[in-house]
């Protein structure tokens, strides 16, 4: 079965300082990886995702990834967090092989806390 | 464009009622998600229509019942409700039915609270 981890419940960064977010999935091929963001009382917003190409994604609000194949990663990053970043993310993945569907299985999330 | 409508946004009910809950995606798109967020488990997938047909189902007991009409605009349905049906309830919309061709775009939720 399809698996995602993310093993940070929460981090606390200082305004201004670099955030990197993890994320570990179990499958035999790669799957289509994705980073949401939830803000408090509000739905979930794509930050980037990955099919195949480029391992190093750009997203929006700043936000990159880079998937490595050999560690089953999917790392977010942001260089300077900024007090709007605070929120909870989640990684994601999708059915494998290009399947039909739009299934996501979703990490447990990662609560960001930032300190001015 | 206006984005995924999901109504209502907060409801209570006691256990053993039942509950529906109203998607209307964003106009064009054909497919309708449902994932249940709770503290302890999570999101977890509910279940997916794509142009009126369940496409596929979580392992959610049978309780939960969903369906799409022609408009694309979908409803749960959660019968003899138990406590641990409290959830923040999200749908989301795509265009397609495959996350590799379009992105999916996540409602506010519904927030239900079982007593």
């Amino acid at each position: 079965a399809q698996s995602v981890t993310q093993p940070d419940i929460h981090i606390t960064v200082s305004e201004g300082a670099s955030l990197e977010l993890r994320c570990n999935y179990s499958y035999g091929a790669t799957p289509y990886l994705f980073w949401y963001v939830q803000s408090p009382g509000q739905g979930l917003q794509l930050l980037l995702k990955y099919f195949s190409g480029d391992t190093l994604v750009q997203g929006i609000k700043g936000f990159e990834a880079e998937f490595k194949r050999s560690q089953s990663s999917f790392n977010l990053r942001k260089p300077s967090v900024h007090w709007s970043d605070a929120a909870e993310y989640f990684c994601a993945v999708g059915p494998l092989g290009g399947a039909a569907g739009n299934k996501l299985t979703f990490g447990g999330g990662t609560r960001v806390l930032v300190k001015p | 464009k206006a984005g995924v409508t999901q109504t209502p946004r907060y409801l209570i009910k006691t256990r053993g009622q039942q509950v529906t809950l109203s998607c209307s995606p964003i106009s064009g798109h054909r497919s309708v998600s449902w994932y249940q967020q709770t503290p302890g488990q999570g999101l977890q997938f509910l279940f997916e229509y794509f142009s009126e047909t369940q496409r596929n189902k979580g392992n959610f007991p049978g309780r939960f019942s969903g369906r799409q009409f022609s408009n694309s605009r979908s409803e749960m349905n959660v019968s003899t409700l138990e406590l641990g049906d409290s959830a923040l309830y999200l749908c989301a919309s795509s265009r397609s039915d495959r996350v590799s061709l379009e992105t999916q775009y996540f409602g506010p939720g519904t927030r239900l609270l079982v007593l």
